[in-house]
């Protein structure tokens, strides 16, 4: 199946400084790729749609500015969150889609796990 | 009311037990319907598609009962690589809106 690629795969910083999350597709292209958030024992909670060449549809309640999504290329979205803090502590993923006969399946990334002290 | 509801267990049994899940939506336009299955601290995975018939896939049975709004795994012989959090997701016509369920936590036991 297609391949997604996310890096950190964990990552510790202090408060006030920013973490970048890379977002690849590797054996396609993705114009669209979303971003989901996970808290423990909580579901997915979509964050943002990332489009490749436009901006960002963030969902409501999600700061812009402090969740900045970057969709350069087809295979590639970043996600930087700014200026961290320790409520910001928690399980990133990001996904992307891909259409076959059979329907739409999404392909997760392995996930961030981001500690923010 | 949440859009995806499911028990959020844990659900404990033996191995070659059958045990059930079930998901209840709250949008009746939703289309698409699936069972994703999450291991600790990993990413979710494509379990199976669900399908307005019922359908099977070794083990696992997935239904829809569109009339009540809600969707079923029910997995049958129990292993313990079963173990993990089962994830319903549910999407609107065009895909393109995804809701993920809490999440049920299964673990099988020797």
């Amino acid at each position: 199946g297609a391949v997604v690629s996310q890096h950190p795969s964990w990552v510790i910083c202090k408060s006030g400084t920013s973490v970048k999350i890379e977002c690849r597709s590797l054996d396609f292209q993705a114009t669209t790729m979303f971003w989901y958030r996970q808290f423990p024992k909580q579901s997915l909670m979509l964050m943002a749609t990332s489009n490749e060449g436009s901006k960002a549809t963030y969902e409501q309640g999600v700061e812009k500015d402090k969740f900045l999504i970057n969709h350069a290329s087809l295979t590639l979205s970043t996600l930087t969150v700014t200026s961290a803090h320790p409520e910001d502590s928690s399980f990133y993923i990001c996904s992307a889609r891909v259409i076959h006969r059979g329907g739409t399946e999404a392909f997760f990334g392995q996930g961030t796990r981001l500690t923010v002290v | 009311r949440k859009e995806v509801e499911q028990d959020p267990g844990p659900f404990n049994v033996p191995e070659g037990a059958t045990v059930a899940f079930n998901c209840t939506y709250s949008n009746s336009a939703s289309q698409s319907f699936f069972w994703y299955r999450q291991d600790c601290r990993k990413e979710p995975k494509l379990l199976m598609s669900v399908y307005s018939s019922g359908n099977e896939d070794g083990r696992f049975t997935a239904q829809l009962n569109r009339a009540s709004q809600y969707i079923s795994l029910l997995i049958r012989d129990s292993k313990l690589s079963d173990s993990a959090t089962y994830l319903c997701v549910v999407t609107d016509y065009n895909n393109n809106d995804m809701r993920f369920g809490a999440g049920t936590r299964l673990t099988v036991k020797p």
